[in-house]
């Protein structure tokens, strides 16, 4: 069983829908989660930090973070043709000295939103 | 300049050169990282530096070298690549705490022939 597990898509929704982009994880020692989105010929651009459980808001972006699922997810209201990108998901265990800080992350979803 | 930056942004080498990728950033971090980002599947973890030690090396071959000469810069020395090492290189940093996430530059993209 991989440890993080992603749905690569791809996924394509038309503008102003809301979209759903999920990840499952094996490891249940997890504690930090992340959502990076990834435009094309650019690298990954941090969106959504959590730590834990529970949701977190920032405009129209929200992630969740459910460890009793192992499951975590980030939702984009009204979603605009500016969001078609690939977003990945990563995690890490919690900080137990130099160098310990080390991202897994998922394939990553490939979303376009249609105008 | 801001956040972190790599160059070149293209590279393409036979099997039988010698290249170096260079990060910098300017974000004030002390941790960076190399990372390989092959299609379809994860980033790939490559090597960890944390105050310009050398903290992990997630069994990478020797082909690739790192060096840290300080905590703004970063390089990957490469020799005698493979086909299966075309790819995308990405840099990142952070503070090297575990509630500080990582940034991420924009990649060199590594074709060998």
């Amino acid at each position: 069983q991989k440890e993080v597990e992603q749905d690569p898509g791809p996924l394509s929704v038309p503008e102003g829908a809301i979209v759903s982009l999920n990840c499952t994880y094996s490891n249940s020692a997890f504690q930090y989660f992340m959502w990076y989105r990834q435009y094309s010929r650019k690298g990954p651009e941090l969106l959504m930090y959590t730590y834990s459980s529970g949701n977190k808001e920032d405009g129209r972006f929200t992630a969740q973070v459910d460890k009793s699922s192992k499951y975590i997810s980030l939702f984009i209201r009204d979603s605009q043709p500016s969001d078609s990108a690939t977003y990945l998901c990563a995690m890490s265990l919690a900080y137990s000295g130099a160098g310990s800080y080390q991202l897994t992350f998922g394939k990553g979803t490939k979303l376009s939103v249609i105008p | 300049e801001t956040g972190v930056t790599q160059t070149p942004r293209h590279l393409v080498m036979g099997m039988t050169n010698k290249k170096s990728l260079k990060c910098e950033q300017h974000l004030g971090h002390n941790a960076m990282y190399w990372y390989k980002q092959s299609a379809k599947k994860p980033l790939e973890l490559m090597f960890v530096y944390s105050l310009e030690e050398r903290v992990e090396n997630n069994s990478v071959p020797s082909r690739f070298s790192p060096e840290c000469p300080n905590s703004s810069h970063l390089f990957l020395h490469l020799h005698t690549l493979q086909p299966e090492d075309s790819a995308l290189y990405l840099c990142a940093s952070s503070q090297d705490r575990g509630d500080q996430p990582q940034h991420f530059g924009d990649g060199t993209r590594l074709s060998i022939l």
